[in-house]
């Protein structure tokens, strides 16, 4: 399968832990976003990265979020003392050119208690 | 801040009929309207990237057409059939966006037997 990848597919933790969320795109794709969908919403913008450099940063994001892609392959988000409020799935995409198609993987499932 | 909005949020269709539903967005900063489906459990599926005023594009029994004058976009699904069960979400990316996605809050489309 040459899509995009996340992992894991769902976590549960406790408030106030951290945890860490990996992303591996196409191959080929320069591009990478991280967004959040909470349910019954769409999914909301959250980073960017072009190879290694993070272009963009919702103001979602507060200071307790931290995105890498330190080789411009696969990128990594983590959430410091999580709280219940961050409970969500967590998307990665990647895509090519611009206004290129962005390819979703399956998203990560966070549940805090 | 770009507002895209989907109607309706959900809607039940009889097998073998047809249905459409529709996504508005700010006329006034467009650059790209995207179409995605989302099956429960999978990731979200591309599904078109339409640029121009009077775009059309046609995926098997599915079709978008495109008005970026009036700001809004159309899906069709013709003969709809139970695996086209899914949410299917638009995504605006606007002039000043980086290809960053604006997404709906989706249409959830239910196809009964």
């Amino acid at each position: 399968d040459t899509g995009v990848s996340q992992d894991p597919r769902h976590k549960i933790t406790k408030r106030g832990q951290n945890v860490t969320f990996r992303c591996d795109p196409i191959s080929e794709h320069n591009r990478l976003y991280w967004y959040r969908q909470t349910l019954g919403q769409g999914p909301e913008f959250l980073t960017y990265f072009q190879n290694e450099a993070q272009l963009e940063k919702s103001r979602l994001l507060s200071d307790r979020f931290s995105a890498e892609r330190p080789k411009g392959s696969f990128s990594t988000l983590e959430i410091q003392r999580t709280e219940q409020g961050d409970s969500a799935m967590y998307l990665c995409a990647s895509s090519l050119a611009d206004p290129g198609l962005q390819y979703f993987g399956p998203g990560t499932r966070l549940l805090v208690l | 801040i770009l507002n895209v909005e989907q109607s309706p949020q959900s809607l039940h269709v009889q097998e073998g009929d047809s249905t459409n539903f529709t996504c508005s967005f700010p006329s006034s900063n467009f650059y790209a309207l995207h179409w995605y489906r989302w099956e429960t459990a999978k990731s979200p599926e591309a599904l078109f990237v339409m640029t121009l005023n009077g775009d059309e594009k046609k995926k098997g029994r599915i079709s978008a057409t495109l008005n970026t004058k009036e700001g809004y976009s159309y899906l069709y699904i013709k003969g709809s059939q139970p695996e086209d069960s899914a949410t299917y979400l638009c995504a605006l990316t606007g002039q000043a966006a980086g290809n960053k996605l604006t997404f709906g809050g989706g249409t959830r489309v239910l196809v009964k037997p």
